[in-house]
């Protein structure tokens, strides 16, 4: 069975400073997607960014970016520029090609920004 | 459109009562799917239609957790004889099927909190 561990329960970050966060995963798939959704505070799951896993070039969505290291299972998210907004839960997903209804995911780290 | 609604936002009931959660989706997602979150944890896929056939159920979804989505459009998650280990988080999102780059991308709604008591 897949699994997926965030191991940070709380990160925090000064504003306007980088900030990274880890994910790594367990699986013996080679055709999957990986994801990195936001949840602030009582609102819904954000899509932040996702990789295809046949891709090897790192998925970038404008400040956010990834470093996806397949051989190792791992999926870091990198925040630049950090901005009090995207002060949130940050979780890491995980998604077969073949069980495509089904994401698995990680417990999550809390982002908070320092102002 | 608005994005993925929930219906209710929280709801607090006793042990043993019955409850029912509603989820319209985003109108031209033909894929609906019903998640859990407890405090401190990653939502836990719970099932999934596609349409109005209800193709995959989680080991999670006991007997007293029912779902439905007649028509394919809005779906209600039905749990009876609540217990204080059903409270959490129900998560409802939806996606369209097909191989564009936002194809299968779930959208969430914000949630329906449920306490027992």
């Amino acid at each position: 069975a897949q699994t997926v561990t965030q191991s940070q329960p709380e990160m925090s970050v000064q504003e306007a400073e980088t900030v990274t966060l880890s994910c790594t995963y367990d699986t013996s798939e080679s055709d999957y997607y990986l994801f990195w959704y936001k949840q602030p505070p009582s609102r819904q799951m954000i899509l932040v960014i996702r990789q295809e896993a046949y891709k090897q070039q790192n998925a970038t969505e404008n400040r956010f970016s990834v470093n996806f290291q397949k051989a190792a299972k791992s999926f870091s998210l990198k925040i630049s520029d950090s901005q009090l907004g995207d002060a949130a839960m940050y979780f890491c997903a995980y998604r077969s090609a073949s069980r495509n209804y089904q994401l698995i995911w990680g417990a999550g780290t809390k982002l908070i920004i320092k102002p | 459109d608005t994005g993925v609604s929930q219906d209710p936002r929280h709801k607090i009931t006793k042990r043993g009562q019955n409850v029912t959660f509603r989820c319209d989706p985003i109108s031209e997602h033909n894929r609906l799917y019903w998640y859990r979150q407890t405090l401190g944890q990653g939502p836990e896929f719970l099932t999934y239609f596609q349409n109005e056939a209800q193709l995959e159920k989680s080991r999670l979804l006991s007997d007293r957790f029912s779902a439905e989505r007649p028509k394919g459009s809005f779906s209600t998650l039905e749990i009876q004889r609540t217990e204080q280990g059903d409270s959490a988080m129900y998560l409802c999102a939806s996606s369209s099927r097909g191989r564009t780059s936002g194809a299968n991308v779930l959208t969430f709604g914000a949630g329906s909190r449920l306490t027992v008591l």
